[in-house]
């Protein structure tokens, strides 16, 4: 079945710092991918989508690219604040539901971001 | 942007009850809503897919039996635990589909069984 893996935190970084959390999956064809954000104690929110393979998503700073070739969905920053401390989880629509399809996450990764 | 509710946003209540958490989408209608489960640290697992007007589609392990859901109308869907046990307890989260697929969730809802 399909499955969405990403980096465990807690990952911890200085404010301003160069942010990578990594994401692969495996699904068949081409599923859409997300990257959603959980402040702490709030819902989930979309942070940034892609749709297609070579889709760059961005939002607030933050990028991601679908990479067909490594099955990939890397979110990065270039210089994070303190404010971006939350819990960023990967996930995935697979392409067969026609969107109909509850999502696949990955376990989520806790990010913490010091002054 | 769309805005999903749900409620209560806590829950406690004892052993063999039933609990009723409601999923409203307040600005948008939703054919399409889904209900999550999400364990301490853990990611969020899909329990079912509801579809307003027609049976819910429960995902593998899912008790139906135990976990009723109701789509009665297009911005109202509800999860009911029947016969609750402690390990039930969990964070019970809901989402709302719009066009292009995107989901848009609910704050959650934190359910404790004694």
């Amino acid at each position: 079945g399909d499955s969405v893996t990403q980096m465990e935190g807690p990952v911890t970084l200085s404010e301003e710092a160069f942010l990578t959390i990594n994401c692969t999956y495996t699904a068949t064809g081409y599923p859409s991918l997300f990257w959603y954000v959980q402040y702490p104690g709030e819902g989930l929110q979309l942070l940034l989508k892609a749709t297609k393979a070579d889709d760059k998503g961005s939002n607030k700073g933050f990028e991601a690219t679908y990479r067909k070739e490594t099955t990939s969905f890397h979110l990065e920053k270039g210089s994070v604040q303190v404010s971006d401390s939350a819990v960023y989880f990967c996930a995935l629509m697979p392409q067969s539901g026609g969107g109909a399809d509850g999502l696949t996450f990955g376990k989520g990764t806790h990010l913490i971001i010091q002054p | 942007g769309a805005v999903v509710s749900q409620h209560p946003s806590w829950v406690i209540c004892k052993s063999g009850t039933s609990v009723k958490i409601e999923c409203r989408s307040l600005d948008f209608q939703a054919t399409t809503m889904f209900w999550y489960r999400q364990f301490p640290k853990q990611s969020l697992m899909l329990m079912a897919t509801s579809n307003e007007g027609s049976k819910a589609t429960y995902e593998q392990g899912v008790e139906k039996d135990k976990f009723l859901i109701n789509h009665a109308s297009l911005t109202l869907s509800t999860l009911t635990v029947t016969s609750a046990h402690p390990e039930d307890s969990s964070f019970y989260i809901c989402s709302a589909r719009v066009a292009g697929g995107v989901q848009y969730f609910g704050p959650g809802t934190r359910l404790t069984v004694t």
